[in-house]
Order: structure tokens, then sequence, then C-alpha cells
């Protein structure tokens, strides 16, 4: 069966440090990875999601970067931490990225930038 | 674009009342319609999902969603709510065509009472 690992699940940062968050699949090959942000009292918003390796795609202008060096290997990295960039950051994979496919979700990390 | 609506941020009910969490969504295309639920630090997972067919889909914890087309709906209900079903719960949408992106509603926050 399929799963999905992200670390670390908690971290605090201060503001203008770097940033690296880890998400890995085990149990399915090219598949469709996504990061999410979910802020405070508000809903999933979509950074970044990637068909492939080295194929991202960002969907909101921010301090965030993404890189996806082995086939199911998703990185989110910032060079400098903002107050702003705290919150809950999800990771989901999907098969092919079919519009009706179920996104599976990761338990998430929880970023607290001081 | 596309944009979800959760009209209540929070709902709290007594244990093994029924409950209603409202969606609406807009959209110039047609859409996939989903409910993901999300339990305390825990990741989202997906509860049930209208793709075609039957506009009532059921999940197997007791849920039901029915897609309402010309009042661009798609309300969660359950007739009788366990403490455990304590969560987050959001609703989604995706174009029926092309690659999938999830844009999701601010989220529920079901809470039960004994």
């Amino acid at each position: 069966s399929q799963t999905i690992h992200q670390w670390p699940a908690t971290l605090v940062q201060p503001v203008g440090s770097p940033l690296s968050l880890e998400c890995t699949v085990e149990g399915t090959s090219n598949p469709n990875l996504y990061w999410y942000r979910q802020a405070a009292g508000r809903g999933l918003q979509l950074l970044f999601y990637s068909i492939g390796i080295d194929q991202i795609s960002s969907e909101v202008p921010q301090n965030l970067s993404a890189s996806r060096p082995q086939d199911r290997q998703f990185i989110l990295s910032s060079k400098k931490l903002l107050l702003s960039d705290s919150g809950f950051y999800l990771c989901a994979w999907s098969e092919t990225g079919l519009a009706g496919e179920t996104q599976y979700f990761g338990p998430g990390t929880r970023l607290l930038v001081l | 674009a596309q944009s979800v609506t959760q009209l209540d941020s929070q709902v709290p009910v007594f244990e093994e009342a029924p409950v209603e969490l409202r969606c609406n969504y807009s959209s110039s295309v047609s859409v996939y319609l989903f409910w993901y639920v999300q339990y305390p630090n825990q990741g989202l997972q997906l509860l049930l999902k209208y793709l075609s067919g039957s506009t009532l889909v059921e999940s197997i914890n007791g849920f039901e969603a029915e897609f309402n087309k010309s009042q661009t709906s798609f309300h969660l209900r359950k007739p009788s709510v366990h403490i455990s079903d304590t969560a987050e719960y959001f609703c989604a949408v995706s174009i029926i065509q092309g690659a999938q992106k999830l844009v999701f509603g601010q989220g529920t926050r079901l809470t039960i009472n004994p």
C-alpha cells in the first residue's frame, strides 16, 4: 500500500532563517505531488504541484520554492523565512493528476516563524 | 476561476443530533466536488466525492452529500453524529478538464457535545 511521510512534524524557526521541508511517497511510482499551506483560520492554499522530476508549477508568488530531485521526493524550501510563512504545510499525492482523482495527504508540518 | 464558500466556520451540535455543513461553489465550467475531513493534528483524508451519476453520494461512516447543480451546492449531512465526528471539514472542487488542482473552502469546524 502507499504511504506518504513528512518531516519534521513541527518546526520553530527565526525570521530570516532558511527552510527545508521534506515529503516522500512510498508504494507508487511517478505520482503527482502537491504542497499546500493551511494558515490559521483559513482553508488550504495550493502552493506547488509537480507531474514529474524537475517539473514543478508554482501557483502563487511567494517566498517559497519547491524541488523534486527524485520521483517520490518533494521538497519545500525558503532562503529567508518571513513571519507570514507560519502555518501548517501539507504534502499530497495522486496517481495521475486527473481531475476526479483522490489526493492523499501526509500528516503535515507545523511551522512557526518567530 | 473557481471558488468555494463554506458558510459556517463553526458548527456545534449535540451527540446523536443531525448536522448539515453547507458548501457552495462558483465556476464557469463543470467541476468535480469533494469533501475532505481533517481530524485534530492530522492531514486531510477524503470523505466522499461526486464525479458523475447519482447526485447523492455516501461515505462509509454515515455522511452523505448531494450535488445540486442549479443551486451550485454540495452540502454535507449526517442524520446522527458521534463524538468521533469532531473534526474540520473541507469542501473542494476541481475542474473536469485539465490537471487536478483542488480549490478548497475555508473549512467548517464541527464540534460534537455530549
